[in-house]
């Protein structure tokens, strides 16, 4: 069965540092990846997946099956990114999405 | 920009009682999921739906739950006799296709089970 961890529940950073969200996932197939944000009062919203290979916000994220994570990095965080962030996996084929217990993103001023 | 919705936001019932919650798809959206987050922990997959039928479900999905289509715009979760731990966050998604596609997910629906 799939399964992705996401260690920290929440992650507290100082507008302009680094931020990186971390994710592990194991699955015996060929996954895919997402990370899919809440931002306060709203609803879950796809970020972005690893096979668009694209930034989003800023945001970046590389899929390295050597070391099954798919880790969500920005080089300067920005007030706006405070929100709840989930990674997901859904394995290739498939429909229904596993996620992550989420890591709060807190960026301070 | 189109967005699934639900009603209501808020629900609350005695254990034992059925409740039915409601979602809207998007309008060309052909799949539709059910997922569920009980406060504190991660959001899990309940059952996806295609073509006027379940196409997967989770091992949470049992009897006392069922999906429908009743008409062309609806799509319904039914808990039959509701238990204190159904109490959760049901969230309703749609996607264009199935795999590859981006799901779309709604506000929500909070359960209280009293």
């Amino acid at each position: 069965a799939q399964r992705v961890t996401q260690p920290e529940k929440l992650l507290s950073v100082f507008k302009g540092a680094p931020v990186e969200l971390k994710c592990n996932y194991s699955y015996s197939g060929s996954p895919e990846l997402f990370w899919y944000v809440q931002y306060s009062r709203q609803r879950l919203q796809l970020l972005l997946r690893h096979i668009s290979r694209e930034s989003i916000k800023g945001f970046t994220a590389d899929l390295n099956k050597g070391e099954t994570s798919f880790h969500l990095k920005k080089p300067f965080a920005q007030e706006e990114d405070s929100a709840m962030y989930y990674c997901a996996l859904r394995k290739g084929g498939g429909n229904k999405l596993t996620f992550g217990t989420g890591t709060q993103l807190k960026v301070e001023l | 920009e189109p967005e699934v919705t639900q009603t209501p936001s808020h629900q609350v019932t005695q254990m034992g009682q059925e409740v039915i919650l409601r979602c809207v798809p998007i309008s060309n959206h052909l799949y539709f999921y059910w997922y569920r987050q009980i406060l504190g922990q991660k959001v899990e997959f309940l059952v996806s739906f295609y073509n006027n039928e379940i196409s997967e479900k989770s091992e949470i999905f049992d009897d006392q739950f069922s999906v429908e289509r009743p008409d062309g715009s609806n799509f319904t979760l039914k808990i039959r006799s509701t238990k204190l731990e159904d109490s959760a966050m049901y969230f309703c998604a749609s996607s264009e296709e199935s795999y590859s596609y981006e799901q779309y997910f709604g506000p929500g629906t909070r359960l209280t089970v009293t």
